[in-house]
């Protein structure tokens, strides 16, 4: 069965800090792989994936994230953090079924908060 | 990009009655939606898979009696909670998945309080 973890329920930084949120898959086949940031009451906001090709994906809002396979991670990175990027950071993986619809299966996410 | 709408975004109900939350794609046609259900502090759970013209598939564990799912177009889904008690209070969320590259869009949820 396909799991993810997020090992950090609650980070907090500082404004203009780097920030790098993990996440660990299981999975039994190749991946696609996702993140997503929520704000408070709000739905899920797609910041980037991953299938297939460089490892190191690029995604709005300066986000970035990097496939690891060798250590069934992907882990979200931003160099400087900005304090509306406080919101709660879900990763998530599905198969790779490109071009059909896919269950996701999602973290328990990270809630990352900002101070001035 | 994609927008997905649900209405409304927060309705209290009283125990014992029915709520129904709709689930439109604006600009695109979905022939399968999801709905999710989000606990405070916890992570999405998929309860349904929607699909056009056809019976919802649930997963384990969610009572298909008791969330009612119809996908009566290619742009709406609904999603009736029957005979709301307490303890289904929570955040609803949808998603729908564009043709034909999958991607899946995420409705801003809808916040559901049975009291």
């Amino acid at each position: 069965a396909q799991s993810v973890t997020q090992p950090d329920i609650h980070i907090t930084v500082s404004e203009g800090a780097s920030l790098e949120l993990r996440c660990n898959y299981s999975y039994g086949a190749t991946p696609y792989l996702f993140w997503y940031v929520q704000s408070p009451g709000q739905g899920l906001q797609l910041l980037l994936k991953y299938f297939s090709g460089d490892t190191l994906v690029q995604g709005i809002k300066g986000f970035e994230a990097e496939f690891k396979r060798s250590q069934s991670s992907f882990n979200l990175r931003k160099p400087s953090v900005h304090w509306s990027d406080a919101a709660e950071y879900f990763c998530a993986v599905g198969p790779l079924n490109t071009g059909t619809a896919s269950k996701l299966t999602f973290g328990t996410g990270t809630r990352l908060q900002v101070t001035l | 990009g994609a927008v997905v709408s649900q209405h409304p975004s927060r309705v209290i109900c009283k125990s014992g009655t029915s709520v129904k939350i709709e689930c439109r794609s604006l600009d695109f046609q979905a022939t399968t939606m999801f709905w999710y259900r989000q606990f405070p502090k916890q992570s999405l759970m998929l309860m349904a898979t929607s699909n056009e013209g056809s019976k919802a598939t649930y997963e384990q564990g969610v009572e298909k009696d008791k969330f009612l799912i119809n996908h009566a177009s290619l742009t709406l889904s609904t999603l009736t909670v029957t005979s709301a008690h307490p303890e289904d209070s929570s955040f609803y969320i949808c998603s729908a998945i564009t043709s034909p590259s999958g991607e899946q869009y995420f409705g801003p949820g809808t916040r559901l309080t049975v009291t």
